[in-house]
């Protein structure tokens, strides 16, 4: 029973660079999360999408930051361009209506 | 604004005795909570959750407590063991934004032997 599958683990990338993050959420699930964990601000949401289309991207922290859901398997999360303050783990998690959020491994992102 | 609050950052406790965890939350409107357990370099894992309309929720060493008029929830573990070691995060759902979580800051367990 596969889980929520992010891509890549570990990113390490110079400033100013291009990151895309992949997620591939749990089948049958319709909400598709994109968190950001960092020591200073915890687990923050930054934006959801339910059946593909985004719900809330209050979280987004720039216009740097943007996210995408082409269909119900796939979803990316890119920051163009990338800065030193974006470091961090990002995790996607994928939900089905009101039950309990399924979580990736997440990637460990390190903007030099 | 910190809706969601977990005071203590780190608690050890030894292994066979109970290990308790807090969270305040500040939002009338939450209505479902959940606690998630969270090991290094691994996503947060769902443990336990428990609705408004309980006080009470138990599986198997697990408990969680809802106090609605303090707005506090709490997770025992009993007995503790040292597989129990992890991050531990309070997450609570809004009646109004569907599967929307709000998690608060985590509580680091060491379970010692």
């Amino acid at each position: 029973d596969a889980g929520v599958i992010q891509s890549p683990r570990h990113e390490v990338t110079e400033m100013g660079q291009e990151v895309t993050l992949r997620c591939k959420p749990i089948s049958g699930h319709d909400y598709l999360f994109w968190y950001r964990q960092t020591m200073m601000r915890g687990l923050e949401l930054l934006i959801y999408f339910n059946n593909n289309v985004p719900i809330d991207d209050s979280g987004m922290p720039e216009d740097r930051f943007s996210a995408k859901m082409p269909n119900a398997s796939f979803s990316t999360l890119k920051i163009q361009p990338s800065e030193p303050r974006d470091s961090a783990v990002y995790f996607c998690a994928s939900s089905y209506r009101r039950q309990p959020q399924h979580f990736g491994d997440g990637t460990r992102l390190s903007i030099l | 604004d910190q809706q969601v609050k977990q005071n203590s950052p780190s608690l050890s406790v030894q292994e066979g005795r109970i290990s308790i965890l807090n969270c305040d939350y500040t939002n009338s409107m939450f209505d479902y909570f959940l606690w998630y357990k969270k090991y290094p370099a691994e996503g947060p894992t769902f443990l336990i959750s428990i609705s408004s309309i309980k006080d009470k929720n138990e599986d198997g060493r697990f408990t969680v407590f809802l106090n609605k008029s303090a707005k506090h929830l709490s997770l025992h573990i009993v007995p503790s063991q040292p597989g129990d070691s992890a991050v531990y995060f309070c997450a609570a759902m809004d009646t109004g934004t569907a599967s929307k979580l709000t998690f608060g800051t985590g509580t680091r367990l060491q379970v010692t032997l």
